[in-house]
């Protein structure tokens, strides 16, 4: 079945550094990922939207400039936390469709990310 | 995208059927019924989708009532393994997948 990857699994980081985190999709190719935004007890929030060759399309209030996104190729998105703060602390997941005209997404495992 | 609606949580004795509803009043004739669901810290998983039809896999049953109102997901036999957060989403094909608060699954030997 179609595998998402994301890594790393977890991270910590100090305040005031940047930290990337890579989604891969492992066995098809996708032009378009999402990158989802997880508190503790909260619902997923959509973030961004990954354009294979193109600008990332973000969703209101995301920060376009502290969540880089780049989607170098069909198979990799990466989401890099700028200048990274406590409040950055999160569990980011990202997702993408599989195939044309499909809307079931893929999920990684996400990636928990802790800032001191 | 239309909005759903699910009860916050529910619980489910092992081996028995887990009936989860969804109420989605206004959705749209292109919009799909998807439900996704997430075990406590992993990425979501895929379960089923449906346009008007019933459907089954191996993972579920997904009844939708005729006038596209409302949807049960049915998971037949419920293990300690489906316990989770269950995701009921509608959305046009090429859309985003907007999740709401879901129902949290608990289920108890």
């Amino acid at each position: 079945g179609a595998v998402v990857s994301q890594h790393p699994s977890w991270v910590i980081c100090k305040s005031g550094t940047s930290v990337k985190i890579e989604c891969r999709s492992l066995d098809f190719q996708a032009t378009t990922m999402f990158w989802y935004r997880q508190f503790p007890k909260q619902s997923l929030m959509l973030m961004a939207t990954s354009n294979e060759g193109s600008k990332a399309t973000y969703e209101q209030g995301v920060e376009k400039d502290k969540f880089l996104i780049n989607h170098a190729s069909l198979t990799l998105s990466t989401l890099t936390v700028t200048s990274a703060h406590p409040e950055d602390s999160s569990f980011y997941i990202c997702s993408a469709p599989r195939g044309a005209g499909t809307d079931t997404q893929y999920f990684g495992p996400g990636t928990r990310l802790t800032v001191l | 995208d239309a909005k759903t609606t699910q009860p916050t949580s529910m619980d489910c004795a092992e081996g028995r059927a887990a009936n989860l509803p969804c109420n989605h009043s206004t959705i749209s004739g292109n919009e799909y019924v998807y439900w996704y669901r997430q075990i406590h810290s992993q990425g979501p998983q895929y379960i089923i989708h449906g346009l008007k039809n019933n459907e089954t896999n191996e993972m579920a049953s997904l009844i939708i009532t005729e006038d596209r109102k409302s949807s049960t997901l049915i998971l037949p036999h419920a293990t300690l393994r489906d316990t989770a957060v269950y995701y009921c989403i509608v959305h046009n094909q090429g859309g985003k997948l907007i999740f709401g608060q879901g129902t949290e699954l608990s289920v108890k030997p």
